[in-house]
């Protein structure tokens, strides 16, 4: 079982949809979870940042993690073509540790 | 906010040559620098974690004498692909954990595209 699960897609909408991502993990040390975006042959953009578990919302944005279940969850609400990218998340244990990825999945928005 | 620059950003070499990678962190400084790999249409992968100043730690299955990684300051982290093989092709991305760590995520470079023909 890998450490992080996140499945591919790709996860086709049609613009103003709501999209959910999710992202299951086994590592119970982890205690610091992201969300990034990545553009095709660019470097990840951190999105969302949570600690342990709860929600956060930043615009369209909002972040979930439920610890109990080993399961994070990423909302974007009014979907925008613009939004259209691959979205990982990213976990990690204590400061210094690295951040270890899920697989991605590939979103598309069409207007 | 913090910016890692990385270079190149693409490049091409011949099997059997070496390529060099740099990171640098702009504005802030880099007390570790995870080095990330990544084929089509998988995730990014852990190579190698460095501390400035200290040996980098390789990830299993990734060879130390083929991924030469050197971490001398707290701004720059190196990774040279020695002996490259088509095999190698990949895109490589380095990450910088900010030494006055406020930061909620690490910074990534913009990635390097490597080819090897």
């Amino acid at each position: 079982q890998k450490e992080v699960e996140q499945d591919p897609g790709p996860l086709s909408v049609p613009e103003g949809a709501i999209v959910s991502l999710n992202c299951t993990y086994s590592n119970s040390a982890f205690q610091y979870f992201m969300w990034y975006r990545q553009y095709s042959r660019k470097g990840p953009e951190l999105l969302m940042y949570t600690y342990s578990s709860g929600n956060k919302e930043d615009g369209r944005f909002t972040a979930q993690v439920d610890k109990s279940s080993k399961y994070i969850s990423l909302f974007i609400r009014d979907s925008q073509p613009s939004d259209s990218a691959t979205y990982l998340c990213a976990m990690r244990g204590q400061a210094g540790t690295a951040l270890i990825f899920g697989k991605g999945t590939t979103l598309s928005v069409s207007s | 906010g913090a910016v890692v620059s990385q270079h190149p950003s693409w490049v091409i070499c011949k099997s059997g040559t070496s390529v060099k990678i740099e990171c640098r962190s702009l504005d802030f400084q880099a007390t570790t620098m995870f080095w990330y790999r990544q084929f089509p249409k998988q995730s990014l992968m852990l190579m190698a974690t460095s501390n400035e100043g200290s040996k980098a730690t390789y990830e299993q299955g990734v060879e130390k004498d083929k991924f030469l990684i050197n971490h001398a300051s707290l701004t720059l982290s190196t990774l040279t692909v020695t002996s490259a093989h088509p095999e190698d092709s990949s895109f490589y991305i380095c990450s910088a954990r900010d030494k006055d760590f406020h930061r909620s995520g690490y910074t990534f470079g913009s990635g390097t595209r490597l080819t090897v023909v």
